[in-house]
């Protein structure tokens, strides 16, 4: 079973386009993430969620809205789509926001905007 | 504020010889600290964290990073390196309260037959 999964896998489109990527966990945790990976492979975090409360939300275009429905899920939502948005997305999560908490990655969604 | 360096973009070894990786960290309090893999076109995979206690930490794959608290280091180590092991790998940070992982930049490592 993987833990945490990811769809789609690859994202092609057109600027100014929406899109959104879904990610679900199954492994009972608290806490959910989105990071963004770019070229360069620098990791930076996007936004997380505990409980289905936003309690990360880092300098982000507003253009990008997360959703949380439940614990298990945590969907990004990405409005009129730019170049520079061209990026892989990696959902996590992790048991709870404790430091000591590990954070498990799903495989991750590589978005191409042409 | 928290912030993690990994100094080296790339480590190359060959098989079979000592890898190791290195991760300097800058904390306001008690450090959280992780190695994660990551694998072409994967996601990272957790290799090992330091919470407190033995400074000698073992993990997955044959890995285990040493954690200097004087030194503000947590470097990965693998005594003998594999083919396979050739990926990128991430040191993170996270200090003694909720909130994000402070990435390192990544550092690429290529063993050689």
């Amino acid at each position: 079973d993987t833990a945490v999964s990811q769809t789609p896998k690859y994202l092609v489109t057109q600027m100014g386009n929406d899109k959104s990527i879904k990610c679900e966990q199954n492994l009972g945790h608290d806490t959910m993430y989105w990071y963004k990976q770019d070229s360069k492979k620098f990791l930076k975090i996007m936004f997380s969620y505990n409980n289905k409360e936003l309690i990360i939300n880092e300098t982000v275009p507003n253009r990008f809205s997360p959703k949380s429905p439940d614990k298990a899920h945590l969907n990004l939502h990405i409005n009129s789509l730019e170049l520079g948005d061209s990026a892989v997305y990696f959902c996590a999560s992790s048991l709870g926001i404790a430091g000591p908490d590990t954070q498990y990655f799903g495989p991750g969604t590589r978005l191409t905007v042409l | 504020a928290q912030s993690v360096a990994q100094p080296e973009d790339q480590v190359n070894v060959a098989e079979g010889n000592p890898l190791t990786v290195k991760c300097t960290y800058s904390v306001s309090g008690n450090p959280y600290l992780f190695w994660y893999v990551q694998y072409p076109n994967r996601g990272l995979q957790f290799l090992l964290k330091y919470i407190t206690g033995d400074n000698l930490v073992k993990g997955s794959y044959g890995f285990e990073a040493e954690f200097n608290k004087s030194q503000t280091s947590f470097h990965l180590k693998k005594p003998s390196a594999l083919v396979s092991d050739s990926a990128l790998y991430f040191c993170a940070v996270r200090d003694n309260s909720w909130g994000k992982f402070q990435f390192g930049a990544g550092t690429q490592v290529v063993v050689t037959p």
